[in-house]
């Protein structure tokens, strides 16, 4: 059984970069999609980006500036960089799989989700 | 536009029947799907492809397409159910993904 982990600092200093990573356990992360999404305290899911096994990415237009996913097969991780980050960017950071994507069709959805860790932004 | 709407709250007694509602104009062409999230936890997959249920999700949780609106459907509500959900989508060419704002539904 797929099982993601999230890792990196709790605490980001504002106009820092905030940076993640994101272990795959029980299963290879060469093959589907892999997506990162975020949750300000008290508030719904956003989108931030995904990256694909031969690690092409697509990010979500309000953050597309400031975001980098990257990969790592041999590690079986993927990550998170976001540049320049404000008291806004304070939110719960999910990993999550997208289990029925491939290079022919895609079925956008997320299981599993990591259990998600929290990064707030303060000096 | 890609925007997912949701009512920010619904209400039912026990053993009565929820109806979560999430309308988009992109939902005649994609799929929906949707989740659960309890307080603290990640959110967890209760329905994919508008209406298919994964393993391990109990049978009283359905969905269903029509038009630009697709609804979560819980017969049966337990307190258990109680959770924030949240549909969710893409565009039409699968490159960007989308959620709704989530529905609180209170279990009275």
């Amino acid at each position: 059984q797929v099982q993601l982990q999230e890792s990196g600092p709790g605490l980001v200093k504002p106009s820092e970069t905030l940076s993640l990573t994101c272990t795959v356990s029980g299963g290879s992360i060469s093959s589907y999609y892999w997506s990162w999404i975020r949750q300000p305290p008290g508030k719904g899911l956003e989108w931030i980006g995904y990256i694909d096994y031969i690690g092409s990415t697509n990010y979500n237009p309000s953050l597309k500036s400031r975001v980098t996913i990257s990969i790592a097969t041999s590690k079986n991780q993927f990550s998170l960089k976001l540049t320049s980050v404000t008291a806004a960017d304070t939110a719960v950071y999910y990993c999550a799989r997208e289990p029925d994507c491939s290079s022919t069709t895609c079925y956008a959805y997320f299981d599993p989700w990591g259990q998600g860790t929290l990064v707030t932004v303060s000096s | 536009s890609y925007e997912l709407t949701q009512p920010p709250s619904v209400s039912v007694s026990p053993g009565q029947t929820a109806r979560i509602t999430c309308s988009g104009d992109v939902l005649p062409k994609q799929y929906a799907y949707w989740y659960q999230q309890k307080p603290g936890q990640a959110p967890v997959l209760v329905i994919y492809k508008d209406s298919e249920r994964p393993s391990g999700i109990p049978e009283r949780f359905s969905g269903s397409s029509s038009g630009t609106t697709v609804t979560l459907t819980i017969s049966g509500v337990q307190a258990e159910d109680e959770a924030d959900y949240y549909c969710q989508s893409a565009d039409s060419s699968e490159t960007y993904r989308v959620f709704g704002g989530g529905t609180k539904l209170t279990v009275l």
